[in-house]
């Protein structure tokens, strides 16, 4: 079945620091893949994505690249704030997002002035 | 576009009452509503799928007869813990998604219900 693997956190960081959490995935065929991010007390909005393989998803300064070969989906910021301060989840669906998402475990960042 | 909400936000109930939770879709008619539990600390789990006017699927090891889904319209689902106890406090999410092919053909995210049974 399908499966992701993030680094686990709590990962802290200084302001203006390069940020990067690991994620890799098992799935069958060629899944879609996300980032969700949950910022205190509220819910998921989808961060960036990724359809097909060597695509770049990016928004708000983050990136990650679909790497098929290495099964990976690494997120990236090359300077974070601290309104940053979050929890963020990879996640693929094999399907587009259009059947079952299927989430790693969060990887909470805080970012310190 | 693509804004599902849920009601309430937060919600307090003593042990053995029942909770109802809304999830819709304000500006889209979702086919398809899903439910997440979130464990603290921990990532979203699948409980069910709910197509509107049928019956819900739930994922392995869900309590049917504890968790009812109903999606009786296009924007509107709700899920009804019932006989609360604590071990059931979580936080919900919900997510809606539109028709295949259509432009909300992913599943879009609540904000999530904190609910806690004491």
């Amino acid at each position: 079945g399908n499966s992701v693997t993030q680094m686990e956190g709590p990962v802290t960081l200084s302001e203006e620091a390069f940020l990067t959490i690991n994620c890799t995935y098992t799935a069958t065929g060629y899944p879609s893949l996300f980032w969700y991010v949950q910022y205190p007390g509220e819910g998921l909005q989808l961060l960036l994505k990724a359809t097909k393989a060597d695509d770049k998803g990016s928004n708000k300064g983050f990136e990650a690249t679909y790497r098929k070969e290495t099964t990976s989906f690494h997120l990236e910021k090359g300077s974070v704030q601290v309104s940053d301060s979050a929890v963020y989840f990879c996640a693929l669906s094999s399907s587009g997002g259009y059947q079952k998402v299927t989430f790693g475990t969060g990887t909470k960042l805080q970012v310190i002035p | 576009g693509a804004v599902v909400s849920q009601h309430p936000s937060w919600v307090i109930c003593k042990s053995g009452t029942s909770v109802k939770i809304e999830c819709r879709s304000l500006d889209f008619q979702a086919t398809t509503m899903f439910w997440y539990r979130q464990f603290p600390k921990q990532s979203l789990m699948l409980m069910a799928t709910s197509n509107e006017g049928s019956k819900a699927t739930y994922e392995q090891g869900v309590e049917k007869d504890k968790f009812l889904i109903n999606h009786a319209s296009l924007t509107l689902s709700t899920l009804t813990v019932t006989s609360a106890h604590p071990e059931d406090s979580s936080f919900y999410i919900c997510s809606a998604r539109g028709l295949a092919g259509g432009p909300y053909n992913e599943q879009f995210f609540g904000p999530g219900t904190r609910l806690t049974v004491l």
